[in-house]
C-alpha cells in the first residue's frame, strides 16, 4: 500500500481566512485526488492534481476557491480559499497505484477542518 | 452516471455475529470494486478490492462478493468484534473516471 500523509491534520480557521493543506506519498504516483467529505456525507471529488499542469476540477468546484499544487509525483497541496463555515469538512488526499493492484486507490488520514 | 447505494444505512449488532453489508450500482461497466472502512473524523483504510473479473476476495474474517452484471457487492464480515465498528463504504471504478462512493454502513458491535 502507498504511505500518505496529510498537514494539518486539523485546524480551526476564521471565516474569511484560507488554509493550505498538503499532501505528501512516500513515492512516485501518476495520479493524485482530493476529496471533500462534508458532516454525515460520503466523500465528493474536488479536483485530480496534475502534475506539471492545471488540475481538472469536477463540476461545482473552482480553481479560485480550491487552487491546487502539484509540483512533483509525491507532492500535492490544496488550499480553501476564503473560508466560510461551509467548508467545515474533512479533506482527503487520494492516490492511485496502478503497480499495486489494478488501480487501487489509497488515502490519506485527512484534514479536519472547522471554520467559524 | 454511476450511483451507489448502501444498505443498511446503519447497523448495530452483538459481539459474535456475521453480517452482511450491501452495495449496489448502476452502471455495471467498472474495473474493479473497493471495499473501505472509515473511522470517525479519519481517513479511508482499503479494506479489500475486487476485480470486475472476479466474484470474491477474502481477507481475514472479511469476504467481499461481486456480481457485476446485476450491479451488486456484498462485504461479509465473520465473528464481528467491537474493533469492526466504523463506516464501510463501497466504491466502484470504472477506470477512467473517478471513484464514486456510497453514503456507507455505520456499523456498530456491541460487546
Amino acid at each position: 500500500s502507498a504511505v500518505i500523509s496529510q498537514k494539518p491534520s486539523r485546524d480551526i480557521c476564521q471565516r474569511g481566512t484560507s488554509l493550505t493543506i498538503q499532501c505528501q506519498v512516500d513515492s512516485q504516483v501518476t495520479m493524485m485526488f482530493w476529496y471533500r467529505q462534508q458532516p454525515g456525507q460520503s466523500l465528493t471529488l474536488i479536483a485530480t492534481a496534475n502534475q506539471g499542469s492545471e488540475a481538472t476540477y469536477e463540476s461545482g468546484f473552482v480553481i479560485d476557491k480550491f487552487p491546487i499544487s502539484r509540483p512533483n509525483l509525491t507532492f500535492s497541496t490544496l488550499t480553501v480559499s476564503n473560508m466560510s463555515p461551509e467548508d467545515s469538512s474533512i479533506y482527503l488526499c487520494s492516490v492511485e497505484r496502478p503497480e499495486s493492484s489494478y488501480n487501487e486507490q489509497f488515502f490519506g488520514p485527512g484534514t479536519r477542518l472547522t471554520v467559524l | 452516471k454511476q450511483e451507489v447505494t448502501q444498505i443498511p444505512a446503519a447497523l448495530s449488532v452483538p459481539e459474535g455475529e456475521n453480517l452482511v453489508l450491501n452495495c449496489s450500482f448502476t452502471d455495471s461497466a467498472i474495473y474493479n470494486l473497493q471495499w473501505f472502512r472509515q473511522d470517525p473524523g479519519k481517513g479511508l483504510t482499503s479494506l479489500l478490492l475486487i476485480q470486475s473479473s472476479q466474484r470474491e476476495q477474502t481477507s481475514g474474517r472479511l469476504n467481499a462478493s461481486l456480481d457485476k452484471s446485476s450491479g451488486r457487492s456484498t462485504l461479509y464480515i465473520a465473528a464481528s468484534q467491537p474493533g469492526d465498528s466504523a463506516t464501510y463504504l463501497c466504491a466502484p471504478n470504472s477506470g477512467n473516471t473517478p471513484l464514486v462512493f456510497g453514503k456507507g454502513t455505520r456499523l456498530s458491535v456491541i460487546a
